[in-house]
């Protein structure tokens, strides 16, 4: 299957919180779940990804998250700074990259 | 860093025009990659290439769309007769490595926006 999903389309969070991205996939077989991010205006960028093995991944101010067990994705976002504002997406790791409709992160002072 | 270049950034078509766009993907890189997203929708898949071959396809890579790598650096994407629905952001992106060795991380382009009149 080729379906992720997003749990929420628009998430506001005030400078400095931490925020909380959710995604539900349906593809067991992925080796791989990678999130990435789109700035207005721009094409999608990596974040980071995090193997099928693992549950916790950690990178510079994120955190993925992988519950199996539900078909769960999270993207955890360390002190959230006007420069994260952006569309994110997570995939399944496939030949083609499929996206979701992603959540809108939109931080305010 | 290494990035995917996109040529022109935007450019405007009278409908039943031929359009190219253009790309140059990482140089090391052996997947390529065409994906559109009209605006205020999400990216959506239109075809994968490697080996000088396309790898897979999406239903809206009709017989209008075509790809081609020309040379050893770029990776053009051709829309025989453009649509008004065609009008959309286009990007190109590029892999190191498909599936089977670590995520197939893709690098995109800043994309060139295609306005169909």
């Amino acid at each position: 299957g080729e379906s992720v999903g997003l749990h929420l389309p628009t998430l506001s969070v005030q400078e400095g919180d931490n925020s909380i991205i959710n995604c539900a996939y349906s593809n067991s077989a992925s080796d791989y779940f990678i999130w990435y991010k789109q700035e207005s205006g721009k094409g999608p960028q990596f974040i980071i990804d995090i193997r099928s093995n693992m549950d916790k991944r950690q990178g510079q101010r994120v955190t993925v998250l992988l519950n199996k067990t539900v078909k769960h994705l999270s993207l955890q976002i360390a002190a959230t700074q006007p420069g994260d504002s952006a569309v994110y997406f997570c995939a399944e790791d496939t030949d083609k990259l499929i996206f979701g409709t992603g959540t809108r992160l939109q931080v305010f002072p | 860093e290494p990035e995917v270049t996109q040529t022109p950034s935007h450019q405007v078509t009278q409908m039943g025009q031929e359009v190219i766009l253009r790309c140059v993907p990482i140089s090391n890189h052996l997947y390529f990659y065409w994906y559109r997203q009209i605006l205020g929708q999400k990216v959506e898949f239109l075809v994968s290439f490697y080996n000088n071959e396309i790898s897979e396809k999406s239903e809206i890579f009709d017989d209008q769309f075509s790809v081609e790598r020309p040379d050893g650096s770029n990776f053009t994407l051709k829309i025989r007769s453009t649509k008004l629905e065609d009008s959309a952001m286009y990007f190109c992106a590029s892999s190191a490595r498909g599936r089977g060795s670590g995520a197939n991380v893709l690098t995109f382009g800043a994309g060139s926006r295609l306005t169909v009149l």
